[in-house]
C-alpha cells in the first residue's frame, strides 16, 4: 500500500501570508493526488485534483504541484475561512490512501 | 447537485456489526462510484472501499474480510456492514461519491461509537 507524509503536521500563519504544505507518496504516484480542506464537525472538500487541477468553485489562491513522489498544496493570500486541516489523497493504486493531515492554525 | 446522506446507529457493541446506510438524492446510483471513508476521531481519514455503479465492489485489505458494500438501485441507497467490530472501529463513517478515485461530494458524515 501506498504511504502518503504530510508535513508539517500543523503550522501557525497569518492572514496574508503563504503557506506551502508538501506530501511525499512512498512510491512514484505519477500526478494521481488529491487535496482537501476540512473544517471541525464538516466532512472534507475537494481542492485539487490530478496534482495541480483546481476543482470547480475552489478560489485560485489554492494550487497544487509536483509529480512521482513529491507533491505541495500551496495558499497564498491566506484567508480567515482557509485556517483548517488539509489531507492529501492519493489514488494511483488500490488501496485510496490519505495523508495525516495538515492543520493550519491562526497565528 | 448530489446529496448524501447517512443517519446511523450511533452506537454498536463490541463484536457486532456495524450497519449503514447511505441516502443519494440529486443523483443515480446507477452512475459513478459510491465510497465509503471513515474517520477516527481527532484522527486522519482511512478508505473503506466502493461500489462501482457496474456492481464491482473494491474494499481496503485492512478491512476486507469484515467489509460489504452493496447498493439498491430501485431505492437509491447504498450501504455499510462492518462486522466483528471493536473500539477500532469507533469512527466518523462518512459516505461520498465521485466520477473519478477522488471525491467529488461527501454525506454529513455519522459518528458511530463501538462500546458495550
Amino acid at each position: 500500500a501506498i504511504q502518503l507524509t504530510q508535513s508539517p503536521s500543523s503550522l501557525s500563519a497569518s492572514v496574508g501570508d503563504r503557506v506551502t504544505i508538501t506530501c511525499r507518496a512512498s512510491q512514484d504516484i505519477i500526478d494521481a493526488l488529491a487535496w482537501y480542506q476540512q473544517k471541525p464537525g464538516k466532512p472534507p472538500q475537494l481542492l485539487i485534483y490530478a496534482a495541480s487541477s483546481l476543482e470547480r468553485g475552489v478560489p485560485s489562491r489554492f494550487s497544487g504541484s509536483g509529480s512521482g513522489t513529491n507533491f505541495a498544496l500551496t495558499i497564498t493570500n491566506l484567508q480567515p475561512e482557509d485556517f483548517a486541516t488539509y489531507y492529501c489523497q492519493q489514488f494511483h493504486s488500490y488501496p485510496l490512501s490519505f495523508g495525516g493531515g495538515t492543520k493550519v492554525e491562526i497565528k | 447537485q448530489v446529496q448524501l446522506q447517512e443517519p446511523g446507529p450511533g452506537l454498536v457493541k463490541p463484536s457486532e456489526t456495524l450497519s449503514l446506510t447511505c441516502t443519494v438524492s440529486g443523483g443515480s446510483i446507477s452512475n459513478y462510484y459510491w465510497s465509503w471513508i471513515r474517520q477516527p476521531p481527532g484522527k486522519a481519514l482511512e478508505w473503506i472501499g466502493y461500489l462501482y455503479y457496474t456492481g464491482t465492489t473494491r474494499y481496503n485489505p485492512s478491512l476486507k474480510s469484515r467489509v460489504s458494500i452493496s447498493g439498491d438501485t430501485s431505492r437509491n441507497y447504498f450501504s455499510l456492514k462492518l462486522n466483528s467490530v471493536t473500539a477500532a472501529d469507533t469512527a466518523v463513517y462518512f459516505c461520498a461519491t465521485s466520477d473519478y478515485d477522488w471525491v467529488q461530494h461527501w454525506g454529513q458524515g455519522t459518528l458511530v461509537i463501538v462500546s458495550s
